[in-house]
């Protein structure tokens, strides 16, 4: 069974970068089938995707933080990561990783299972 | 940008039937996936693909997809349904949009 549990700080200065770490257990990270994704959840709030990527290198992210953002994928630790640079307290949030599917055709792509969620907080 | 809208509060008794639905511009043209939340805990997948149910999930959920409007059925609502719900869909220009979410409470 696929498990994923996120690990970094949980408190972030303003400006800073935030960091997280996605640890992939029971399965593979190198899979082409798969893609691995962030997902945040500001208190409160719903779910807005980050982005995705895949051991392959390739990804792909969602428009309004794409100059800030960046998913790596590591193979060799089975993990991957998610960096956020010059972040706000607008960027206070649960932080979940997940497995990402994508349909043959692209145009389908759904997260499956997720990680139990790690609360980062932006604050001086 | 692409949007999906979602009614904030859907309820239903139990036993009975609940639909909440998810509605966008020419929405049945693309393929919606569903998410259960309840407090505390991270998403779980419901429906993916319109209609598909991964492994795990009963099968009193259900989804469907037409026109401008998505909808996830839960048919014999349980106590244990309650939870909020997201609905969510690709685009070409923002790749996955999600729905704002609905909390449903089971009366």
């Amino acid at each position: 069974q696929l498990q994923l549990q996120e690990s970094g700080p949980g408190l972030v200065k303003p400006s800073e970068t935030l960091a997280l770490t996605c640890k992939v257990s029971g399965g593979s990270i190198s899979s082409s089938s798969y893609y691995w994704g962030w997902i945040r959840q500001a208190p409160g709030k719903g779910l807005e995707w980050i982005g995705i990527s895949q051991d392959s290198g390739s990804s792909h992210y969602t428009p309004s933080l794409k100059s800030r953002v960046t998913i790596s994928v590591d193979t060799s630790k089975n993990q991957f990561s998610l960096r956020l640079s010059s972040v706000t307290a607008a960027d206070t949030a649960v932080y979940y990783c997940a497995r990402v599917t994508l349909s043959a055709t692209g145009t389908s792509w759904w997260f499956d299972p997720w990680g139990r969620g790690t609360l980062v907080t932006v604050s001086s | 940008s692409y949007e999906l809208t979602q009614p904030p509060s859907v309820s239903a008794s139990t036993g009975q039937t609940a639909r909440i639905t998810c509605s966008g511009d020419k929405l049945g043209n693309k393929y919606v996936s569903w998410y259960q939340q309840k407090p505390g805990q991270s998403p779980v997948l419901v429906i993916y693909q319109d209609t598909e149910r991964p492994s795990g999930i009963p099968a009193r959920f259900s989804g469907s997809n037409s026109g401008n409007t998505a909808t996830l059925t839960i048919s014999g609502t349980q106590a244990v349904d309650e939870a909020d719900y997201y609905c969510q869909a690709w685009d070409s220009r923002t790749y996955v949009i999600f729905g704002g979410g609905t909390k449903l409470t089971v009366l």
